[in-house]
């Protein structure tokens, strides 16, 4: 089993839907938790950091269940430039960050 | 100027070459990791230091090694290249001061194996 697993993707959806992603993870000793964006040929970009309490950043909401070892991407009113792939990530034992495979998102007018 | 920079950007070898990528930062940052991307698989740790002494293994280290030549410097070496390890190569840094840990990428750089 992988340590750090996705929603294959890919996800094609209109213009101001709202759209989640999934990932689970295996390690319940992990300690951080993030949700990084990638566009096409580029480096992955930090999107937002997950915390147990949850958070918002304008239209993105994270959050993380410790229990059933899951964290969420939830995005509203989809845009076309949020089309991109979404990788999730964690920190796992020894400090190291291991990423999921990630989810395309694509956004059609 | 990019803060992790990353070279060659792209590089076309021949089976059974040696080959180097290099990776500098600028960030001040103590932590440096080598990561491969392949279409379907993600990002896959190949090793990771955590200072200029520190060098762990990640999950795919066969076939490559690392040199942590100073804290800004971080090289991926293949001994003899072979075409499976084709693939997109990212340069990351964190900083063990704050947390999370944010991971900061270089631009990357784009290994063929012929």
């Amino acid at each position: 089993r992988k340590e750090v697993e996705q929603d294959p993707g890919p996800f094609n959806v209109p213009e101001g839907a709202t759209v989640a992603f999934n990932c689970t993870y295996s390690n319940s000793a992990s300690q951080s938790f993030f949700w990084y964006r990638q566009d096409c040929r580029k480096e992955p970009k930090l999107l937002m950091s997950v915390y147990s309490s949850g958070n918002e950043d304008g239209r993105f909401t994270a959050q993380l269940n410790r229990a059933s070892q899951y964290i969420s991407l939830l995005i509203r009113d989809s845009k076309l430039s949020d089309s991109a792939t979404y990788l999730c990530a964690v920190e796992a034992g020894g400090f190291k960050t291991i990423f999921g495979a990630g989810t395309r998102l694509f956004v059609k007018a | 100027d990019a803060d992790v920079t990353q070279t060659p950007r792209n590089r076309i070898t021949k089976t059974g070459k040696r080959i180097m990528l290099e990776c500098s930062q600028t960030k001040g940052h103590d932590r440096m990791y080598w990561y491969r991307q392949d279409p379907g698989l993600g990002l896959r740790l190949i090793y990771y230091s955590f200072d200029v002494k520190d060098i762990n293994k990640g999950e795919i280290s066969d076939g490559y090694s690392v040199s942590r030549q100073a804290q800004a410097k971080f090289s991926l070496s293949l001994e003899s290249a072979i075409p499976n390890q084709t693939a997109l190569y990212f340069c990351a840094t964190s900083d063990s001061r704050t947390g999370p840990t944010e991971a900061f990428f270089g631009q990357g750089t784009r290994l063929t194996v012929v």
